[in-house]
Protein backbone atom coordinates (compact mmCIF):
# COMPACT_ATOMS: atom_id res chain seq x y z
CA UNK A 1 0.00 0.00 0.00
CA UNK A 2 0.94 3.55 -1.27
CA UNK A 3 1.78 5.95 1.53
CA UNK A 4 -0.24 8.72 -0.28
CA UNK A 5 -3.25 7.47 -2.55
CA UNK A 6 -4.71 9.49 -4.86
CA UNK A 7 -6.62 9.36 -7.66
CA UNK A 8 -5.20 9.74 -11.00
CA UNK A 9 -8.33 10.77 -12.88
CA UNK A 10 -8.31 12.17 -15.88
CA UNK A 11 -11.23 14.38 -14.45
CA UNK A 12 -13.22 16.77 -16.86
CA UNK A 13 -15.07 19.57 -15.80
CA UNK A 14 -16.78 22.57 -17.50
CA UNK A 15 -15.53 26.14 -17.27
CA UNK A 16 -16.70 27.76 -13.71
CA UNK A 17 -17.50 24.30 -12.32
CA UNK A 18 -16.56 23.43 -8.42
CA UNK A 19 -13.53 20.82 -8.73
CA UNK A 20 -12.86 18.64 -5.57
CA UNK A 21 -9.12 16.85 -5.56
CA UNK A 22 -8.69 14.68 -2.55
CA UNK A 23 -5.81 12.34 -1.24
CA UNK A 24 -5.58 9.78 1.76
CA UNK A 25 -2.99 8.71 3.83
CA UNK A 26 -1.56 6.53 5.71
CA UNK A 27 1.61 7.74 7.80
CA UNK A 28 0.61 9.22 10.97
CA UNK A 29 4.55 11.50 11.10
CA UNK A 30 2.71 13.39 8.46
CA UNK A 31 2.57 17.30 9.55
CA UNK A 32 2.72 19.29 6.91
CA UNK A 33 0.76 19.32 3.23
CA UNK A 34 1.16 20.76 0.29
CA UNK A 35 -0.85 20.68 -3.45
CA UNK A 36 1.29 21.30 -6.42
CA UNK A 37 0.16 21.88 -10.12
CA UNK A 38 1.72 20.84 -12.78
CA UNK A 39 1.28 21.70 -16.18
CA UNK A 40 2.28 19.50 -19.05
CA UNK A 41 6.60 19.50 -19.61
CA UNK A 42 6.66 21.99 -16.39
CA UNK A 43 8.10 21.09 -12.98
CA UNK A 44 5.62 20.69 -10.08
CA UNK A 45 4.71 24.44 -8.43
CA UNK A 46 3.93 24.78 -5.35
CA UNK A 47 0.11 26.27 -4.98
CA UNK A 48 -0.65 25.82 -1.52
CA UNK A 49 0.07 24.23 2.07
CA UNK A 50 -1.08 23.61 5.27
CA UNK A 51 -0.35 22.73 8.52
CA UNK A 52 -2.99 22.37 11.02
CA UNK A 53 -6.63 20.41 10.06
CA UNK A 54 -8.95 22.40 8.99
CA UNK A 55 -9.19 24.66 6.22
CA UNK A 56 -7.11 27.05 4.04
CA UNK A 57 -8.54 29.66 1.29
CA UNK A 58 -6.02 31.36 -1.38
CA UNK A 59 -8.41 33.05 -3.87
CA UNK A 60 -10.39 30.21 -6.02
CA UNK A 61 -8.75 27.90 -3.89
CA UNK A 62 -9.62 25.92 -0.90
CA UNK A 63 -7.27 23.81 0.99
CA UNK A 64 -8.90 21.02 3.63
CA UNK A 65 -7.09 18.54 6.16
CA UNK A 66 -8.87 16.11 8.36
CA UNK A 67 -5.68 14.85 10.19
CA UNK A 68 -8.24 12.50 12.31
CA UNK A 69 -9.48 10.61 9.12
CA UNK A 70 -6.04 10.96 7.20
CA UNK A 71 -7.81 12.78 4.47
CA UNK A 72 -6.97 15.89 2.33
CA UNK A 73 -8.40 18.02 0.16
CA UNK A 74 -8.25 20.70 -2.70
CA UNK A 75 -11.31 22.66 -3.83
CA UNK A 76 -11.24 24.98 -7.02
CA UNK A 77 -14.03 27.27 -7.50
CA UNK A 78 -15.36 28.94 -10.64
CA UNK A 79 -12.71 26.77 -12.60
CA UNK A 80 -10.88 28.16 -15.65
CA UNK A 81 -9.21 26.40 -18.83
CA UNK A 82 -6.26 27.72 -17.16
CA UNK A 83 -6.36 25.50 -14.41
CA UNK A 84 -6.31 22.08 -16.69
CA UNK A 85 -3.39 20.37 -15.10
CA UNK A 86 -2.22 17.94 -12.98
CA UNK A 87 -2.52 18.51 -9.23
CA UNK A 88 -0.22 16.54 -6.62
CA UNK A 89 -0.96 16.38 -3.11
CA UNK A 90 2.57 16.04 -0.92
CA UNK A 91 2.95 15.70 2.59
CA UNK A 92 6.04 15.80 5.03
CA UNK A 93 7.55 13.73 7.25
CA UNK A 94 10.75 12.81 8.79
CA UNK A 95 12.08 15.18 6.39
CA UNK A 96 10.82 14.17 3.00
CA UNK A 97 8.13 14.90 0.75
CA UNK A 98 6.10 12.08 -0.70
CA UNK A 99 3.77 12.89 -3.48
CA UNK A 100 0.64 11.23 -4.94
CA UNK A 101 0.12 9.98 -7.92
CA UNK A 102 -1.15 12.82 -9.26
CA UNK A 103 -4.62 13.91 -10.54
CA UNK A 104 -5.28 15.54 -14.11
CA UNK A 105 -7.80 17.96 -14.63
CA UNK A 106 -9.32 19.16 -18.02
CA UNK A 107 -11.58 22.29 -17.68
CA UNK A 108 -13.03 22.79 -20.74
CA UNK A 109 -14.57 26.10 -21.75
CA UNK B 1 10.77 31.05 -14.28
CA UNK B 2 11.69 28.94 -11.32
CA UNK B 3 14.97 29.78 -10.46
CA UNK B 4 16.37 26.32 -10.47
CA UNK B 5 17.81 25.10 -13.62
CA UNK B 6 18.48 22.27 -14.97
CA UNK B 7 20.11 20.76 -17.83
CA UNK B 8 20.00 19.05 -20.76
CA UNK B 9 15.79 19.10 -21.01
CA UNK B 10 16.36 16.25 -23.25
CA UNK B 11 18.30 13.46 -23.37
CA UNK B 12 18.07 10.24 -25.68
CA UNK B 13 20.66 7.54 -25.32
CA UNK B 14 21.19 3.71 -25.61
CA UNK B 15 20.94 1.03 -23.66
CA UNK B 16 24.19 0.79 -21.26
CA UNK B 17 25.47 4.15 -21.18
CA UNK B 18 26.19 6.43 -18.65
CA UNK B 19 24.59 9.97 -18.15
CA UNK B 20 24.78 12.71 -16.34
CA UNK B 21 21.82 15.20 -15.38
CA UNK B 22 22.73 18.74 -13.87
CA UNK B 23 21.11 21.20 -11.31
CA UNK B 24 21.68 24.53 -10.14
CA UNK B 25 19.49 25.69 -7.21
CA UNK B 26 17.69 28.97 -6.80
CA UNK B 27 19.97 31.40 -5.58
CA UNK B 28 20.44 30.91 -1.69
CA UNK B 29 19.07 27.75 -1.62
CA UNK B 30 21.44 25.62 0.31
CA UNK B 31 19.36 21.98 -0.21
CA UNK B 32 19.02 20.40 -3.33
CA UNK B 33 16.23 17.02 -4.16
CA UNK B 34 16.36 14.68 -6.93
CA UNK B 35 13.09 13.18 -8.27
CA UNK B 36 12.14 10.40 -10.74
CA UNK B 37 8.66 10.99 -12.45
CA UNK B 38 6.90 8.52 -14.86
CA UNK B 39 4.00 7.49 -15.78
CA UNK B 40 2.91 4.52 -13.74
CA UNK B 41 5.17 5.30 -10.31
CA UNK B 42 4.00 9.14 -10.05
CA UNK B 43 6.49 11.50 -8.80
CA UNK B 44 9.42 9.04 -6.46
CA UNK B 45 12.13 10.81 -4.15
CA UNK B 46 15.69 10.14 -5.30
CA UNK B 47 18.33 11.69 -2.53
CA UNK B 48 18.20 14.99 -0.84
CA UNK B 49 21.73 16.82 -0.69
CA UNK B 50 22.07 19.67 1.87
CA UNK B 51 25.47 22.09 1.40
CA UNK B 52 27.53 19.69 0.05
CA UNK B 53 26.28 16.36 2.10
CA UNK B 54 24.10 13.91 1.15
CA UNK B 55 20.76 14.00 4.06
CA UNK B 56 18.82 11.62 2.84
CA UNK B 57 17.80 8.81 0.18
CA UNK B 58 15.10 7.49 -0.92
CA UNK B 59 14.55 4.73 -3.94
CA UNK B 60 17.50 5.73 -5.39
CA UNK B 61 19.43 2.30 -7.36
CA UNK B 62 22.68 1.63 -7.08
CA UNK B 63 23.55 2.45 -10.60
CA UNK B 64 22.77 5.87 -9.52
CA UNK B 65 24.32 8.34 -7.77
CA UNK B 66 25.03 12.08 -6.87
CA UNK B 67 26.78 14.80 -5.63
CA UNK B 68 26.27 18.47 -4.74
CA UNK B 69 29.56 20.57 -5.11
CA UNK B 70 30.88 23.98 -3.38
CA UNK B 71 28.61 26.03 -5.11
CA UNK B 72 26.06 24.54 -4.46
CA UNK B 73 25.30 22.98 -7.84
CA UNK B 74 24.18 19.33 -8.42
CA UNK B 75 24.58 16.37 -10.93
CA UNK B 76 22.88 12.71 -10.94
CA UNK B 77 24.90 10.54 -12.46
CA UNK B 78 22.74 7.56 -13.92
CA UNK B 79 24.75 4.71 -15.28
CA UNK B 80 24.14 1.14 -17.08
CA UNK B 81 21.05 2.47 -18.24
CA UNK B 82 18.32 0.33 -19.04
CA UNK B 83 14.63 1.37 -20.82
CA UNK B 84 12.96 1.36 -17.68
CA UNK B 85 14.93 4.26 -16.92
CA UNK B 86 13.31 6.19 -19.43
CA UNK B 87 11.36 8.88 -17.13
CA UNK B 88 10.95 12.83 -16.05
CA UNK B 89 13.98 13.77 -13.29
CA UNK B 90 13.54 16.52 -11.69
CA UNK B 91 15.65 18.25 -9.22
CA UNK B 92 14.29 20.99 -6.69
CA UNK B 93 15.64 23.20 -4.04
CA UNK B 94 14.76 24.91 -1.04
CA UNK B 95 16.33 27.54 1.45
CA UNK B 96 17.09 24.79 4.31
CA UNK B 97 15.97 21.81 5.70
CA UNK B 98 12.64 21.49 7.16
CA UNK B 99 10.84 23.78 4.71
CA UNK B 100 8.09 22.78 4.11
CA UNK B 101 7.99 22.88 -0.11
CA UNK B 102 9.97 23.06 -2.82
CA UNK B 103 10.74 25.15 -5.79
CA UNK B 104 11.10 22.82 -8.89
CA UNK B 105 13.58 22.66 -12.20
CA UNK B 106 11.48 22.00 -15.38
CA UNK B 107 12.60 18.83 -15.30
CA UNK B 108 15.27 16.89 -17.87
CA UNK B 109 13.16 14.05 -19.89
CA UNK B 110 15.52 11.04 -20.58
CA UNK B 111 14.96 8.15 -22.97
CA UNK B 112 16.50 4.77 -23.23
CA UNK B 113 16.25 3.28 -26.58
Amino acid sequence: QKEVEQDPGPLSVPEGAIVSLNCTYSNSAFQYFMWYRQYSRKGPELLMYTYSSGNKEDGRFTAQVDKSSKYISLFIRDSQPSDSATYLCAMRGYGKLTFGQGTILTVHP
Amino acid sequence: DSGVTQTPKHLITATGQRVTLRCSPRSGDLSVYWYQQSLDQGLQFLIQYYNGEERAKGNILERFSAQQFPDLHSELNLSSLELGDSALYFCASSPREGVYGYTFGSGTRLTVV
